[in-house]
């Protein structure tokens, strides 16, 4: 069981290109997450999904999207990146969105845009 | 608004114990996680509070009190694989986890 992989790993790309961070998880979760990570801050939640066919926007929603088309699958794009992206990209997976249920993170995507 | 304070750094010896502290303010509450994050790698789930009081597992411990906004993590025996960053992160109304920047633990021998 792999339990919630990302890819890639990691990333140099340019300003103004398309790029499309893949999320799977093995679980079965219903709930899905989308956070960055940036030195001296805490994460911060992009945008979520509570279930297969529904998403939200987190904190810091500009300049990306998402979509769930099921179960296992939960892809960010960034349409026209900028260096303000550059960051550490973690996404997460939970059984429910409901309190006591913990969040199981992927390793990480580290994405820097010049 | 929503505010998460814990430190940014604490040193601590190897055997010892040692309490990370987090005060929190947040709309509504639904329990408070801590994680660990290793340097370079994701966070771990280490517990979860929702009713007041302390919570044990093996080595660490978590302690809430919901009238104060305040949490606890105490880590005993410290070994210096606990070196890493400790992250508090309360529950708000949502159901939306607010993280703190983490307190980055440094282990000495």
């Amino acid at each position: 069981i792999a339990g919630i992989t990302q890819a890639p790993t990691s990333q140099i790309l340019a300003a103004g290109r398309r790029m499309t961070l893949r999320c799977t998880q093995d679980m079965r979760h219903n709930a899905m997450y989308w956070y960055r990570q940036d030195l001296g801050l805490g994460l911060r939640l992009i945008h979520y999904s509570n279930t297969a066919g529904t998403t939200g926007k987190g904190e810091v929603p500009d300049g990306y999207s998402v979509s769930r088309a099921n179960t296992d699958d939960f892809p960010l794009t960034l349409a026209s990146a900028v260096p303000s992206q550059t960051s550490v990209y973690f996404c997460a997976s939970s059984d429910s969105k409901m309190g006591g249920n913990e969040q199981f993170f992927g390793p990480g995507t580290r994405l820097t845009v010049l | 608004g929503q505010n998460i304070d814990q430190p940014t750094e604490m040193t601590a010896t190897e055997g010892a114990i040692v309490q990370i502290n987090c005060t929190y303010q947040t709309s509504g509450f639904n329990g408070l996680f801590w994680y660990q994050q290793h340097a370079g790698e994701a966070p771990t789930f280490l517990s979860y509070n929702v009713l007041d009081g302390l919570e044990e597992k093996g080595r660490f411990s978590s302690f809430l009190s919901r009238s104060k906004g305040y949490s606890y993590l105490l880590l005993k025996e410290l070994q210096m694989k606990d070196s890493a960053s400790y992250l508090c992160a309360p529950m708000d109304s949502n159901y939306q986890l607010i993280w703190g920047a983490g307190t980055k633990l440094i282990i000495k021998p």
